[in-house]
Parts: structure tokens; C-alpha cells; sequence
């Protein structure tokens, strides 16, 4: 399958830091990224799609100036979430998928975010 | 609105078979994806389906009723490697994918 590279795997940070996570397309060009936010023990909620060229579409409660997303070409995204918070720790995947259906989407290694 | 049902959790033998099922309701239907997610891991592509039936992979079958709304994933021979979490997702009119809340599987020896 094709691949995603998402870096950094882990990060620690403090409190009222930002900390920017990249998702990259190795061998593929992503028309359309996806992150996602996980909790221990629970599935994958989304938090934004983005399309190459254009603005992140966020899902409902996830504020759009905390989490701010990039899409600046067709195989890097970035995510940067701003003035991190304790109850930001979480693990973060993105996934990124070619152009048409279906295209399965591939899923980056993921970001464990600890903010302390 | 949408809605993908799983089993939160299920546990199976080692050796045996499981069936991991998942019923949705979406507005519109372009597909059924199932994933594998091992613990502190990403998802990882198990299949596809978009047509009423079986698709056999392996060890891994999955099979589709689109009138029923209703999906299962199949384990044949079942080892302790397939401890994981299992999610199905499907496509709805816009293509966007839809998650279930995955069904954890823990393998006894």
C-alpha cells in the first residue's frame, strides 16, 4: 500500500506552546487529508478534511484557530495545534487519500501529543 | 443522522473463528471499509466492499447486505496477532467516511 509519513511520532510540550505536526505522501498525491483525534480507548473522531489549495473543513466543536491545518500541496499537510492545553494530550492521525473512489485512505504512524 | 453500530468488544480463541459485525445508517452509501488498529498504532486497510456478498482475503472475509445496512468482518484461524481493534467505516453520498467506534478482539490462548 501506499505511504504516509507523519512526524513527530511522539512530542511533550508545555503548556500555552504551539507544536506542529506534518503528514506527508510519500508516493501518492493527496488530493484530500484527513485528521483525526483519538482517546484512549475510543475510535477516531474526526476534527478536519482539507483539499490541496484550499480551506480546512471543520467538524462541529473543533475550533478552527486552536487547531490551524495547511494543505499547501498535494503530498504535505500540516497541522498546528496553538497554545496547547493539558486536555489537548491526545493521539493525533492523519490519513491521505488519492484522488476518486474508492481509494482507501492510508494513515500516518501517528502523533502522541503530552502537554504538561 | 448518521450512524455506525459495532460491538464494543469481543473475545475469541486462538485457532477459532469470530464474527465482527456492523450496522449502519448514512445519508447515501458509496462503501464499506473495514481496519485493523493495533494498540498506540495507526489504522491499517483490512477491505472494501460496495456490491451485496462475500469478498474473501485470506484469512480475512467481508461481506456486505446493503438492504439490510449491515456488514461483518469474518477471522478464520484466529491468532493471537489479530488482538486488535477492529473499525468499520463507511463512505456516505459526499464520500466522506463515517466511523464506527471500532470493536476491541482479544485472543485467548
Amino acid at each position: 500500500g501506499a505511504v504516509v509519513s507523519q512526524h513527530p511520532s511522539w512530542v511533550i510540550c508545555k503548556s500555552g506552546t504551539s507544536v506542529k505536526i506534518e503528514c506527508r505522501s510519500l508516493d501518492f498525491q493527496a488530493t484530500t487529508m484527513f485528521w483525526y483525534r483519538q482517546f484512549p480507548k475510543q475510535s477516531l473522531m474526526l476534527m478536519a478534511t482539507s483539499n490541496e489549495g484550499s480551506k480546512a473543513t471543520y467538524e462541529q466543536g473543533v475550533e478552527k484557530d486552536k487547531f490551524l491545518i495547511n494543505h499547501a500541496s498535494l503530498t504535505l499537510s500540516t497541522l498546528t495545534v496553538t497554545s496547547a492545553h493539558p486536555e489537548d494530550s491526545s493521539f493525533y492521525i492523519c490519513s491521505a487519500k488519492a484522488e476518486g473512489w474508492p481509494r482507501e485512505a492510508f494513515f500516518g504512524q501517528g502523533t502522541r501529543l503530552t502537554v504538561v | 443522522g448518521q450512524n455506525i453500530d459495532q460491538p464494543t468488544e469481543m473475545t475469541a480463541t486462538e485457532g477459532a473463528i469470530v464474527q465482527i459485525n456492523c450496522t449502519y445508517q448514512t445519508s447515501g452509501f458509496n462503501g464499506l471499509f473495514w481496519y485493523q488498529q493495533h494498540a498506540g498504532e495507526a489504522p491499517t486497510f483490512l477491505s472494501y466492499n460496495v456490491l451485496d456478498g462475500l469478498e474473501e482475503k485470506g484469512r480475512f472475509s467481508s461481506f456486505l447486505s446493503r438492504s439490510k445496512g449491515y456488514s461483518y468482518l469474518l477471522l478464520k484461524e484466529l491468532q493471537m496477532k489479530d488482538s486488535a481493534s477492529y473499525l468499520c467505516a463507511v463512505g456516505d453520498s459526499n464520500y466522506q467516511l463515517i466511523w464506527g467506534a471500532g470493536t476491541k478482539l482479544i485472543i485467548k490462548p
